[in-house]
């Protein structure tokens, strides 16, 4: 049965500082994956998305970035946060060419203070 | 532009009280409506996928329905353990990704 990966459940991180999230897939080959951004009262933001390896597509331009390094590992990094990026972050993975629903990761709390 | 509109934002339910959640949507070609369940500080966990009008779905107390314009949940006699936030996202035959909206938080007290 295919699984997803996410870590870490909650982090806490200055200002200025770096950001790298992961998510890793089981069970499944070429996968699409996503990352997600859940603020109060703004629903689910889609960031970023990826049907293939190396193959990166941005919602909304910010101060974040994405890269699919293997087929089923997807990383969400920041050189520099801000105080906005603070949110709860989501994983989420389909399978392509098929209408079934995203299977998400159990997320990530960031906290930038 | 595609969109999704959950109502209410919070409803609080006694125990055994039905009721039902709404989503209305707005989108270019439907090609599926999800309905999914987030507990705090937790991920969406999938429950229905709902992909024409007159189509239901039903898990234990929940049912779902698909209108041209509107899905429906229907929690029937719910209990405590109901309480979550429940999101519904369509997607559109233009485009492959799903499109939330802002989820309605249900509470059930005993």
């Amino acid at each position: 049965s295919q699984t997803i990966h996410q870590w870490p459940a909650t982090l806490v991180q200055p200002v200025g500082s770096p950001l790298s999230l992961e998510c890793t897939v089981e069970g499944t080959s070429n996968p699409n994956l996503y990352w997600y951004r859940q603020a109060a009262g703004r629903g689910l933001q889609l960031l970023f998305y990826s049907v293939g390896i190396g193959q990166i597509s941005s919602e909304v331009p910010q101060n974040l970035s994405a890269s699919r390094p293997q087929d089923r590992q997807f990383i969400l990094s920041s050189k520099k946060l801000l105080l906005s990026d603070s949110g709860f972050y989501l994983c989420a993975w389909s399978t392509g060419g098929k209408i079934y629903g995203y299977t998400f990761g159990s997320g990530t709390r960031l906290t930038v203070v | 532009e595609d969109q999704v509109t959950q109502s209410p934002e919070a409803l609080r339910l006694q125990e055994g009280e039905s009721s039902s959640l709404n989503c209305s949507y707005t989108v270019s070609g439907l090609r599926g409506l999800f309905w999914y369940r987030q507990d705090p500080g937790k991920g969406p966990e999938f429950l229905f996928t709902l992909y024409s009008a007159g189509e239901e779905k039903e898990k234990e107390r929940l049912k779902a329905t698909l209108t041209k314009k509107e899905s429906f949940l229907h929690i029937t006699a719910p209990k405590p353990e109901d309480s979550a936030t429940y999101l519904c996202a369509v997607q559109a035959r233009s485009q492959g990704n799903l499109i939330f909206g802002k989820g309605t938080k249900l509470s059930v007290k005993p």
